[in-house]
């Protein structure tokens, strides 16, 4: 069945780079895009970006700057990197799989991976 | 970006029906879909493209709306139903969510 679960440190200082992985299992990246949704305590999801079954990105113009997502597809694995994190970016991360390649909702997540930033 | 409006909280009884909004700041189509979040979880997906109700979904949800304007309605409402359920939209991109109600059985 499809699985999805994210991986990374817990606690990430201010300022410094996030790293996280999404490992997926019963279906292939080549064929599903795979998104990135944050969530600060208490508050709504917020869409970061994706990677498409192509190998094609695209970001959320709010943190477009600071992020970057890639894939390694014989391994199974979706990467997110966000750098310069603040305290703001303490939340809830997860990624997510779309039901199609175009104008689709998120069919299926992973259990999502706290994150943490404070010195 | 799309700006998806809805309001923050509902408190309904057990068994009554509650209808819970979501307002698009342009046009979406139908490709407005529901999710559930209860604390601690991640999302679920309950409704896709505005009515259609997602594989293992009770039938006492059911959503509907097009264009602007959208509505998921639960009826009747059971104690298990307690969370905070989110619109999205994926017509225009990128995707965006609304701001989530919260709804509360009293």
């Amino acid at each position: 069945q499809v699985q999805l679960k994210e991986s990374g440190p817990g606690l990430v200082q201010p300022s410094q780079t996030l790293s996280l992985t999404c490992t997926v299992s019963g279906f292939s990246l080549t064929s599903y895009n795979v998104h990135w949704v944050r969530q600060p305590p208490g508050k709504g999801l917020e869409w970061m970006g994706r990677m498409r079954y192509n190998g094609d990105t695209s970001y959320n113009s709010a943190l477009k700057s600071r992020l970057s997502i890639s894939r390694d597809t014989s391994k199974n694995q979706v990467f997110l990197k966000m750098n310069s994190l603040q305290t703001d970016d303490t939340g809830t991360y997860y990624c997510t799989r779309s039901q199609y390649r175009y104008k689709s909702w998120f069919a299926y997540w992973g259990q999502g991976t706290l994150v943490t930033v404070s010195s | 970006d799309t700006v998806l409006t809805q309001s923050p909280a509902l408190a309904v009884s057990p068994g009554e029906r509650v209808s819970i909004s979501c307002r698009a700041s342009e046009g979406v189509n139908s490709y407005m879909h529901w999710y559930q979040q209860k604390p601690g979880q991640q999302p679920k997906l309950l409704i896709y493209k505005a009515s259609n109700l997602a594989s293992g979904v009770p039938a006492r949800f059911s959503g509907s709306g097009s264009g602007t304007d959208f509505t998921l309605t639960i009826d009747p409402v059971e104690a298990d139903d307690t969370a905070t359920y989110f619109c999205q939209q994926s017509w225009n991109d990128p995707p965006t969510f609304g701001g989530g109600t919260k709804l509360e059985l009293k």
